[in-house]
């Protein structure tokens, strides 16, 4: 049960489009469509803001969204503002188990 | 609108025991699976275990096997996470989540908003 694998930072500028990837195996990521992605900012809640793969909730901007290619999956923000700077975790169902990714933090510069 | 509120924050010595609870409002907690995830200080998200209310069956990851128990009181709509032989490095918040789906998919619609366990002599 190894937790997916995410960059530790990426950052970007006002405007600009960055993508996080989510390395998992064939046992999660590659398997299921149960790819969820979550935003969290300092000292706050999680907040899911993509699901099964590509489906983003309600009152989520269009600038994020989410796919998949074999064991790899992805969210990507276009149109960078600086209130998407914060934390970003990637989470897949196993079977038997969840696992979540270490977390990216988003800079926007 | 679900609503998950979880007890407040607990300080416990090593080797001890701690039980967290969420009681849900809103809609019946365990019409849909729950987990418990945790964060510890500076750290990223941490699965501890689910439960699935169609099995009615708790999942642990492996790494707490034996030491977590996932329950829930239908009759009070609570969902409880008791982690036991509690050492230093089990110090987080721990959040109870709803998940949008029965089996326990990982998609989690609502969260608690997080309980503070520390461990320390």
């Amino acid at each position: 049960q190894s937790a997916l694998t995410q960059p530790r930072s990426v950052s970007g500028s006002p405007g600009q489009s960055v993508t996080i990837s989510c390395s998992g195996s064939s046992s999660d990521v590659g398997r299921y469509n149960y790819v969820s992605w979550y935003q969290q900012h300092p000292g706050k809640v999680p907040k899911l803001i993509i699901r099964d793969v590509t489906e983003r909730l309600s009152g989520v901007p269009d600038r994020f969204s989410g796919s998949k290619s074999g064991n790899t999956a992805s969210l990507t923000i276009s149109g960078l503002q600086a209130e998407d700077e914060s934390e970003y975790y990637c989470c897949s169902y196993a079977g038997s188990f969840v696992v979540f990714g270490g977390g990216t933090k988003l800079t926007v510069l | 609108q679900v609503q998950l509120v979880q007890s407040g924050a607990e300080v416990k010595k090593p080797g001890s025991s701690v039980k967290v609870s969420c009681k849900g409002s809103g809609g019946a907690l365990s019409s849909q699976s729950f987990s418990w995830v945790r964060q510890a200080p500076g750290q990223g998200l941490e699965w501890l275990g689910r439960f699935i209310p169609v099995f009615a069956k708790a999942n642990y990851a492996q790494k707490f096997q034996g030491r977590v128990t996932i329950t829930a009181d239908d009759s009070t709509n609570t969902a409880y996470m008791e982690l036991s032989s509690l050492r230093s490095d089990d110090t987080a918040v721990y959040y109870c989540a709803r998940d949008l789906y029965a089996y326990g998919s990982g998609t989690y619609t609502y969260w608690g908003q997080g309980t503070l366990v520390t461990v320390s002599s």
